[in-house]
C-alpha cells in the first residue's frame, strides 16, 4: 500500500516569493492534516481536513498560509509571500479519522533565502 | 487545551543500557497515545499506541510504554537498546479532535 506521498521533498526560495507543497495521502483516509515542524521542535498542527472541510485551521496564518483540499483527495499548502521564519519543514499526515494514528508523509524542507 | 511535555530533551546511552523516556500530558478527557519515531532522513513512523485496555502496551522493536492515567503519563521504555535505535522520539495525544505533539527526545545509542 502506498504511503501518504508530498512533493516537493525540497524547496529553496527567495523571500516575498510563493511556494506550494503538495500531498496525495493514504487512500482511504478522510483525515489529512499539515503541520510545520521546525529543527528540534515536535510536528505543530497548521490545519486538519475531514474530507474536504477544514475542520481545524486555527493555527494557520492565514494572512500568507492557504491550503485546499479539492474532492476530498489530495491537498495543497501555499504560502504567499514567503518570509525568512517559514523555513521548516512542512508534514503532511492522513489517518482513518480523528484520534486514530497519523501516517505521515516525507515533508517538504523549506528554505527561504 | 492540550499540551504534551516530554522532559528530556537529549538522551546519550551506551548499547544494552535500558531507556525510558518520559511523556506526560495535561487533558481532562478520554484520550489516545502515540509515541512515533523519526530515524535520520526517514519520516515519522508510528512505534507504538494506546486507545483502551491493558495500560501496558507493546510496540515494535520491543519497545513497551505504559499508560498511567493519574499521572497524565505515558512513558516509553526500552530494556536493551541498540545502535539502530538512534533516532528522534516523539510522544502525541489525540484528545478532543487534536492529535498534538510533545518536542521530541532525541536519543544517541553509542557502539
Amino acid at each position: 500500500e502506498a504511503g501518504v506521498v508530498q512533493s516537493p521533498r525540497y524547496k529553496i526560495i527567495e523571500k516575498k516569493q510563493p511556494v506550494a507543497f503538495w500531498c496525495n495521502p493514504i487512500s482511504g483516509h478522510n483525515t489529512l492534516y499539515w503541520y510545520l515542524q521546525n529543527l528540534g521542535q515536535g510536528p505543530e498542527l497548521l490545519i486538519r481536513y475531514e474530507n474536504e472541510e477544514a475542520v481545524d485551521d486555527s493555527q494557520l496564518p492565514k494572512d500568507r498560509f492557504s491550503a485546499e483540499r479539492l474532492k476530498g483527495v489530495d491537498s495543497t499548502l501555499k504560502i504567499q509571500p514567503a518570509e525568512l521564519g517559514d523555513s521548516a519543514v512542512y508534514l503532511c499526515a492522513s489517518s482513518p479519522g480523528v484520534s486514530t494514528e497519523a501516517f505521515f508523509g516525507q515533508g517538504t524542507r523549506l528554505t527561504v533565502v | 487545551a492540550q499540551s504534551v511535555s516530554q522532559h528530556n530533551h537529549h538522551v546519550i546511552l551506551s548499547e544494552a543500557a535500558s531507556l525510558e523516556l518520559g511523556c506526560n500530558y495535561s487533558y481532562g478527557g478520554t484520550v489516545n497515545l502515540f509515541w512515533y519515531v523519526q530515524y535520520p532522513g526517514q519520516h515519522l513512523q508510528l512505534l507504538l499506541k494506546y486507545f483502551s485496555g491493558d495500560p501496558l502496551v507493546k510496540g515494535i522493536k520491543g519497545f513497551e510504554a505504559e499508560f498511567i492515567k493519574s499521572e497524565f503519563s505515558f512513558n516509553l521504555r526500552k530494556p536493551s537498546v541498540q545502535w539502530s535505535d538512534t533516532a528522534e522520539y516523539f510522544c502525541a495525544v489525540a484528545g478532543f479532535q487534536k492529535l498534538v505533539f510533545g518536542t521530541g527526545t532525541r536519543l544517541l545509542v553509542s557502539p
